[in-house]
């Protein structure tokens, strides 16, 4: 099936320093990602839309400034967060909506684990 | 906000039929419902989809009402591998902007 891979699965960063990551759809093109973000004991929360090509779409609340999407092609989005803070150590899921032999199926990497000391 | 009514938890007997409902009274003609899991600290997992007609595929069947206001997940044969939070969402099927709620925890029991 379709599977979407995200890089790095955790990562343990200062505070003030940017961090990237990546979400790859490996075999099936993506026009569009989204990126989430997941505090323990809560749901996912939305937080911006990637397309491919243009700029992202972010949910109200979110600081564009701050969580820089970039989608550069058909598999590849990133997600840097920029002077990262503690508060901003979650985990963070993309997802990716392409035309496979399932259909219009949207699949979930296996997200990242972001810390930020 | 989600659209969707899910109890915050079950329990289930291993070896039995989970059945975890939702609510979706506000769904409109072109929403599809979708049914994700997530175990814990992985990504959400596909599980099923539809629109109005029940479906089945080998994880879980789906059974929509006929009024499509509201749908049950069915797991047959729960095992202590399908102890997850059960979403479900309804969604347009363009775009792929999938909106979460709290979702159930279903914990299943030896």
């Amino acid at each position: 099936g379709a599977v979407v891979s995200q890089h790095p699965s955790w990562v343990i960063c200062k505070s003030g320093t940017s961090v990237k990551i990546e979400c790859r759809s490996l075999d099936f093109q993506a026009t569009t990602m989204f990126w989430y973000r997941q505090f323990p004991k809560q749901s996912l929360m939305l937080m911006a839309t990637s397309n491919e090509g243009s700029k992202a779409t972010y949910e109200q609340g979110v600081e564009k400034d701050k969580f820089l999407i970039n989608h550069a092609s058909l598999t590849l989005s990133t997600l840097t967060v920029t002077s990262a803070h503690p508060e901003d150590s979650s985990f963070y899921i993309c997802s990716a909506a392409g035309s496979t032999y399932s259909g219009n199926t949207i699949y979930f990497g296996e997200g990242s684990w972001l810390t930020v000391v | 906000d989600a659209k969707t009514t899910q109890p915050p938890s079950m329990d289930c007997a291993e070896g039995r039929a989970a059945n975890l409902p939702c609510n979706h009274s506000t769904i409109s003609g072109n929403e599809y419902v979708y049914w994700y899991r997530q175990i814990h600290s992985q990504g959400p997992q596909y599980i099923i989809h539809g629109l109005k007609n029940n479906e089945t595929n080998e994880m879980a069947s789906l059974i929509i009402t006929e009024d499509r206001k509201s749908s049950t997940l069915i797991l047959p044969h729960a095992t202590l591998r399908d102890t997850a939070v059960y979403y479900c969402i309804v969604m347009s099927n363009q775009g792929g902007k999938l909106i979460f709620g709290q979702g159930t925890e279903l914990s299943v029991k030896p």
